[in-house]
C-alpha cells in the first residue's frame, strides 16, 4: 500500500458524459501528478501540481481539467467523454515535487466509456 | 523526438535466473531516469531513480546503470524470483519550464518455476 487514495476504482459512462476522479496523496506529499494508462499508447503524463498550484503540464487534452485543493486532494475532471478516453488513470504524490522526488502512485481509477 | 525505447518486448526465465532489461532514449534536456515495476492493473513502483552523474544504482536484487553519454540504460535483477513477474517501464525525466515524464512501452517479465 503506497498511502496514495483514489476513488472510485471503477467508473462506467457514456460518451458525451464528464467524470471527475479524485486523489488523496500520501500523508505529508505536496505535489500530486496524474497519468493516464491505455493499452495503445502505455503510460503517459498529464499534469503536476504542487501545494495547490499547477507546476507541469504535459499531454493533458483540452477537454480534461484538474485542481489540488488546500488540503492537498485533487481532482482530475474529464468532460466530453470519448472512447478513446477509456483508460486506466493514475494519480502519484512525492514530497516537494522536485526532479528528483520517489513519486508513489495510487491503485488507479478504471474509466470506461461506452 | 523525445522518445524512450525498451527491449525486450517481453522476456521469459526460469526463477533464480538473472537478466537484463535494456532501455534507450533520446529525451532532452535530461533531469533523470527511472526504472518502475508495475504488476498487473496495478499502480507502478519505483525501483530506481538517477541523476547524469549517476552510473549505478541499486534496490535489493535490482541494479540499475546509466551512461548517459550513450544514452542507454539496463536494470539487471539478479536471481530472480516468481514475484518478480510484472512489467518493467523506464521513464525519462526532461526539464522544459517544468518536469515532463517521456515512458518507455515497458518489457513484460515471466519468472516460471
Amino acid at each position: 500500500d503506497s498511502g496514495v487514495t483514489q476513488t472510485p476504482k471503477h467508473l462506467i459512462t457514456a460518451t458525451g458524459q464528464r467524470v471527475t476522479l479524485r486523489c488523496s496523496p500520501r500523508s505529508g506529499d505536496l505535489s500530486v501528478y496524474w497519468y493516464q494508462q491505455s493499452l495503445d499508447q502505455g503510460l503517459q503524463f498529464l499534469i503536476q501540481y504542487y501545494n495547490g498550484e499547477e507546476r507541469a503540464k504535459g499531454n493533458i487534452l483540452e477537454r480534461f481539467s484538474a485542481q489540488q485543493f488546500p488540503d492537498l486532494h485533487s481532482e482530475l475532471n474529464l468532460s466530453s467523454l470519448e472512447l478513446g478516453d477509456s483508460a486506466l488513470y493514475f494519480c502519484a504524490s512525492s514530497a516537494r515535487g522536485t526532479g528528483g522526488d520517489e513519486q508513489f502512485f495510487g491503485p488507479g481509477t478504471r474509466l470506461t466509456v461506452l | 523526438k523525445n522518445q524512450v525505447e525498451q527491449s525486450p518486448q517481453s522476456l521469459i526465465i526460469l526463477e533464480g535466473k538473472n537478466c537484463t532489461l535494456q532501455c534507450n532514449y533520446t529525451v532532452s534536456p535530461f533531469s533523470n531516469l527511472r526504472w518502475y515495476k508495475q504488476d498487473t492493473g496495478r499502480g507502478p513502483v519505483s525501483l530506481t531513480i538517477m541523476t547524469f552523474s549517476e552510473n549505478t544504482k541499486s534496490n535489493g536484487r535490482y541494479t540499475a546503470t546509466l551512461d548517459a553519454d550513450t544514452k542507454q540504460s539496463s536494470l539487471h535483477i539478479t536471481a530472480s524470483q516468481l514475484s518478480d513477474s510484472a512489467s518493467y517501464i523506464c521513464v525519462v525525466s526532461r526539464w522544459s519550464g517544468g518536469q515532463n515524464f517521456v515512458f518507455g512501452p515497458g518489457t513484460r517479465l515471466s519468472v516460471l518455476p
